[in-house]
């Protein structure tokens, strides 16, 4: 069945980097895009950016143009993100999510608490 | 960007009754290659992430009960349950994904 497994909870400081990794199983892992998208506490969903899993081609939400990297590991069926410069708005449950051919995100992984306080 | 609108922000139905959530877009999410709209609706129940109820408007994905139902077309859009159960209790998200991902601000359905 398809997996999406998320490392775990983080807490940084202001001003630093977090980098969260979504472990794919369950499908040819270069057939579907991986997206990945964030929830502030109370809030709606908010997308960030996806990675072609087969070619390694990103797009980023203009919000986090600068700030978010997002790489595939095709060997080891893994899409990490990474957001630097964080502030205390970046606390958030963040989401890598497989993207369907006709672009929905279909499976969701459990998600990923990541804290930024001084 | 494309913004998505839902009304009501929260809802209250009895058990067995009809629930209905409005979401509208700021602009069409009509993709022209296939003539389809790319509007899905999620659910979400607390701690849990989102799921995957509906897709291109109408399609319900696997293993959903056939009591959620979707509708519309252009930047109109509903998503109906038709007799309401104990474990709809959640938070309802459209999505638009034509043109990137936007989500719509939830609807948070309880039991009257």
């Amino acid at each position: 069945q398809v997996q999406l497994v998320q490392s775990g909870t983080e807490v940084k400081k202001p001003g630093a980097s977090v980098k969260i990794s979504c472990k794919a199983s369950g499908y040819p892992f270069t057939n579907y895009a991986l997206h990945w998208v964030r929830q502030a506490p109370g809030q709606s969903p908010e997308w960030m950016g996806w990675i072609n899993t087969g070619n390694g081609n990103t797009k980023y939400s203009e919000k986090f143009q600068g700030r978010v990297t997002i790489i595939r590991d095709t060997f080891a069926t893994t899409a990490n993100m990474e957001l630097s410069s964080l502030r205390s708005e970046d606390t958030a449950v963040y989401y890598c999510a497989r993207g369907h051919s006709d672009w929905y995100l279909d499976y969701w992984g459990q998600g990923t608490l990541v804290t930024v306080s001084s | 960007d494309i913004v998505m609108t839902q009304s009501p922000d929260s809802l209250a139905v009895s058990l067995g009754e009809r629930a209905t959530i409005n979401c509208k877009s700021s602009q069409s999410v009509l993709y022209s290659s296939n003539n389809k709209n790319y509007l899905a609706w999620y659910q979400q129940k607390p701690g849990q992430p989102p799921k995957l109820l509906i897709y291109g408007t109408s399609t319900r994905e696997s293993g959903v009960p056939d009591r959620f139902s979707g509708s519309g077309s252009g930047t109109d859009f509903t998503l109906t349950i038709s007799s309401l159960q104990a474990e709809d209790v959640a938070v309802y998200y459209c999505q638009q994904y034509v043109s990137d991902h936007t989500f719509g601000g939830g609807t948070k359905v309880e039991i009257k």
